[in-house]
């Protein structure tokens, strides 16, 4: 089955120590993006790919990078966590613009980071 | 920017019933795409209903039906006959739709209801 797959699913790093997360997609589809879901709250989105053009949220953290070295994978990097970085990390991908109506974003199942 | 406002953050219901989940949003903008996905314990979120701003009739997919007030900047997720496997958080969700029509990027979710399903 067509999937988007996150690895690891459960992180745990140390403050100030830099973490690596891993996304890949079977879906071929054109943009990835990287959410961060806070305990209770709502996903927000940090940046996008399209293709290999990288489209940052004005009020994401420098301390957040991303890398897509191909259409399959994207990987989110957080140069030096802190407390306030403990989240649920989402990916998702969706084709690129459409006009058939509101393009479905397909998530995976997220990776779970605990800053210690 | 747009908002999206979510004023259950907690719902039960008994298997078999049916039940409204509530969203409101505030946007200027006239044209974009409203969401909801479920997202289970421990598992993916995934796309339950979607509903284009330009279109009058509710979107329906089988249990899952919209009431979709534009005017009001209303967007109801109703769910029938609940089933237990119905049991997840719920994220209504906005998109703008892009210059030219087309559609894809960001999604602004709301803070999410969770629903309980009871056997």
């Amino acid at each position: 089955d067509a999937m988007v797959i996150q690895n690891p699913r459960y992180q745990v790093t140390q403050f100030g120590k830099p973490v690596t997360l891993s996304c890949s997609q079977t879906l071929n589809h054109n943009v990835m993006y990287w959410y961060q879901q806070k305990s209770s709250q709502a996903p927000k989105l940090l940046f996008h790919y399209y293709d290999k053009d990288f489209n940052n949220e004005a009020d994401t953290p420098d301390n957040f990078q991303s890398r897509r070295p191909n259409t399959s994978f994207c990987f989110l990097d957080i140069r030096s966590p802190g407390l306030g970085d403990a989240a649920m990390y989402l990916c998702a991908t969706s084709r690129g613009p459409s006009r058939s109506g509101g393009n479905e974003q397909f998530f995976g199942p997220g990776t779970r980071l605990t800053v210690l | 920017a747009q908002t999206v406002t979510q004023s259950q953050p907690e719902m039960s219901v008994q298997e078999a019933e049916t039940v409204t989940l509530s969203c409101t949003y505030d946007t200027s903008e006239s044209n974009y795409y409203l969401f909801w996905y479920k997202q289970p314990p421990s598992r993916q979120m995934i796309l339950v209903i979607r509903q284009e701003a330009y279109k009058q009739q509710n979107a329906t997919e089988n249990r899952f039906s919209v009431n979709f007030q534009k005017a009001a900047k209303s967007f109801s997720l109703k769910i029938s006959d609940s089933q237990l496997g119905d049991t997840a958080m719920y994220f209504c969700a906005f998109m703008k739709q892009n210059a030219g029509g087309t559609s894809y990027g960001k999604l602004t979710f709301g803070q999410g209801t969770i629903l309980t399903v009871h056997p």
